[in-house]
């Protein structure tokens, strides 16, 4: 099983980027098994896909949020990281990282999540 | 982009069988998943690739998927089943792109 933490600022200020990271236990990184992905949600609001890497590099990302967003692999067999460039009060979220599986073939559900880190844009 | 539909709320005496939908084009071709989100915690999936559990969910829960309409079946309703539920599906026709309906609020009258 694994386990997934979320780390980074709380506080961020308008039109700067916001960087987080997700620490994995149990596993690494680094295998076909998993894929990594960011989601979001605002308070009181629903969940909303930010993006998904896999070991290879391979990187999906919403269309809506695609300009502003990195996902990238760390440099330890453990982390992976968001970047969101140009944040607003609308970018005020608990952000997760979660991991799916990729079995026989990927069908996208998110297994295993962090407990989530909220992360509130104001100067 | 793909868009999914959930009704905003569905209200169930304990007991009795929700029933909460999802509907998406031609969703019946994709895999559906659901989650539970408790209130001040992260998702928990429920049910994935349509009707699958996790282990240590209930049988209790299940799902359908076809046509335009995959629903989430929870029988025998708890009151500890009390949470919002979003689905949620791959969208593969151009990108991979995850995509989650917009919740439910189950609530257990």
């Amino acid at each position: 099983q694994l386990l997934l933490q979320e780390s980074g600022p709380g506080l961020v200020k308008p039109s700067e980027t916001l960087s987080l990271t997700c620490t994995v236990s149990g596993g690494s990184i680094s295998t076909r098994n998993y894929y990594w992905g960011w989601i979001r949600q605002p308070p009181g609001k629903g969940l909303e896909w930010i993006g998904t890497i896999y070991y290879s590099g391979s990187t999906y990302y919403s269309p809506s949020l695609k300009s502003r967003v990195t996902i990238s692999v760390g440099t330890s067999n453990s982390q992976f990281s968001l970047k969101l460039s140009s944040v607003t009060a609308a970018d005020t979220a608990v952000y997760y990282c979660a991991s799916a599986p990729q079995g026989y073939i990927l069908t996208g559900y998110y297994i295993y999540w962090g407990q989530g880190t909220l992360v509130t844009v104001s100067s | 982009s793909y868009v999914l539909t959930q009704p905003p709320s569905v209200s169930v005496a304990p007991g009795q069988t929700a029933r909460i939908t999802c509907g998406g084009n031609n969703i019946g071709s994709k895999s559906v998943h659901w989650y539970q989100q408790k209130s001040g915690q992260a998702p928990v999936v429920v049910v994935y690739d349509d009707n699958d559990r996790p282990s240590g969910i209930p049988e209790r829960f299940s799902g359908s998927n076809s046509g335009n309409t995959a629903t989430l079946t929870i029988s025998r309703v708890e009151a500890g089943d009390e949470a919002d539920y979003y689905c949620q599906v791959l969208d593969s026709s151009s990108d991979r792109l995850w995509v989650f309906g917009g919740g439910t609020k189950l609530t257990v009258l």
